[in-house]
């Protein structure tokens, strides 16, 4: 079967680096999406890889290996405003996204 | 960047009603569009798969005929929760793009609560 794990809460503080793990296993790979979601509202897109490496946005980077079907969220300089809910999808041979169930991240003062 | 459009964001109604929602893509035409369900707290779950001028593809356990699915067109696509119970109460999400190869993320619109007193 397909899935994808990550843990299902983090806790960082405010100002710190936080990085966000993502193991997947699915038949065939096109893709990497992260996605963020504030409670109660939609995902919104953050970030794609495709190839292994690391993507950089702003405070926002994205690694991936696709030889160890891992990928890693890295958020810096860390907000009050950051604290949601991570999601990571991975798009299949049938270019459909799977997805994993998300990482809750609480940023404290 | 690429909009989608949810519409209504709040229902609350009685039981047995039966709610329509829309999505539509804005700003481009998406062949494919993907209706969510999320319950609090709980991940995103892919109900179906809407296809421009076919039958939708549901995923299993999703009754088909209790959610009306209809993509008559490049831009729009509309959800029917027919004769909905309490237990449909929920979030429900739409998305567009990114059913294809390459780096096209799916983009959401701002979804629908639903809640049936």
């Amino acid at each position: 079967g397909q899935n994808i794990d990550q843990p299902t809460e983090m806790t960082a503080t405010e100002g710190a680096i936080v990085q966000i793990n993502c193991t997947y296993q699915t038949s065939g790979f096109n893709g990497l999406f992260w996605y963020q979601q504030h409670a109660g509202e939609a995902p919104t897109f953050l970030s794609y890889n495709v190839l292994d490496g690391l993507e950089e946005k702003g405070r926002f980077s994205s690694f991936l290996s696709r030889s160890k079907g891992y990928s890693y969220l890295l958020l810096k300089e860390l907000q009050m405003k950051d604290s949601a809910s991570y999601l990571c999808a991975v798009k299949d041979s049938n270019y459909q996204l799977i997805w994993g169930a998300g990482t809750k991240l609480i940023i404290k003062p | 960047g690429a909009v989608v459009s949810q519409h209504p964001s709040w229902v609350i109604c009685k039981s047995g009603t039966s709610v329509k929602i829309e999505c539509r893509s804005l700003d481009f035409q998406a062949t494919t569009m993907f209706w969510y369900r999320q319950f609090p707290k709980q991940s995103l779950m892919l109900m179906a798969t809407s296809n421009e001028g076919s039958k939708a593809t549901y995923e299993q356990g999703v009754e088909k005929d209790k959610f009306l699915i209809n993509h008559a067109s490049l831009t729009l696509s509309t959800l029917t929760v027919t004769s909905a119970h309490p237990e449909d109460s929920s979030f429900y999400i739409c998305s567009a793009g990114g059913g294809e190869a390459g780096s096209q993320p799916q983009h959401f619109g701002d979804g629908t609560r639903l809640s049936i007193l």
